[in-house]
């Protein structure tokens, strides 16, 4: 079975410093697309950034990227300049062919002034 | 931009009841999800739709069902609400164009009592 794993259920950064959140996942396939989902707590869930397996450029949005090693199953997220908005929870999410997505657990941001 | 809306961001029903939770999105998105989320669980797949009168189960469909009449709209039945099925529920869908996002309603916040 697919799975998703967030290791680290809270994290907390300093206003304008960087913070790591880490996602390790497992799959079969080769080709499959990866997420990080932002989730305030007003609850919308917006996405933050994507990357497709194939590409072996980590995806950059921003203050916003990513470190994807394809062969260790890993999918971390870097937040650089943190900002007091970048508070919430974050999911990683793994979209299978079907384009079902399998989430992690969740990791819970806190950002400090 | 893409819209999802649920009918209900609060909702508290008796155990018991029938309890149905509406979702449309406004984008002419083929495939549409609900998911359940609790804490330390993450999302969970309850049902999905590819497409008007179609639908899969999810993870745990167990106590739901569905119903995909329109292409906009899909909605969730809880034929016999228990308090097990307390949790926030997201609705989503994505369409078969584009980057594979898929797009979230800001949940409904269910209590049964």
């Amino acid at each position: 079975a697919q799975t998703v794993t967030q290791s680290q259920p809270e994290m907390s950064v300093q206003e304008a410093e960087t913070v790591t959140l880490s996602c390790t996942y497992d799959t079969s396939e080769s080709d499959y697309y990866l997420f990080w989902y932002k989730q305030p707590p007003s609850r919308q869930m917006i996405l933050v950034i994507r990357q497709e397996a194939y590409k072996q450029q980590n995806a950059t949005e921003n203050r916003f990227s990513v470190n994807f090693q394809k062969a260790a199953k890993s999918f971390s997220l870097k937040i650089s300049d943190s900002q007091l908005g970048d508070a919430a929870m974050y999911f990683c999410a793994h979209r299978e062919y079907t384009d079902k997505l399998i989430f992690g657990t969740g990791t819970r941001l806190q950002v400090f002034p | 931009d893409v819209k999802v809306t649920q009918s209900s961001r609060y909702l508290v029903k008796r155990t018991g009841e029938k309890v149905f939770l509406e979702c449309v999105q406004d984008m002419d998105h083929e495939n549409m999800f609900w998911y359940r989320q609790d804490p330390g669980l993450g999302l969970r797949l309850i049902y999905f739709s590819y497409d008007v009168k179609m639908k899969e189960k999810g993870d745990i469909p167990e106590g739901y069902s569905v119903s995909r009449e329109k292409k906009e709209r899909f909605s969730l039945i809880l034929e016999s609400a228990s308090t097990n099925q307390t949790s926030m529920y997201l609705c989503a869908s994505v369409g078969l164009a584009g980057f594979n996002e898929q797009f979230f309603g800001p949940g409904t916040r269910l209590t049964v009592l």
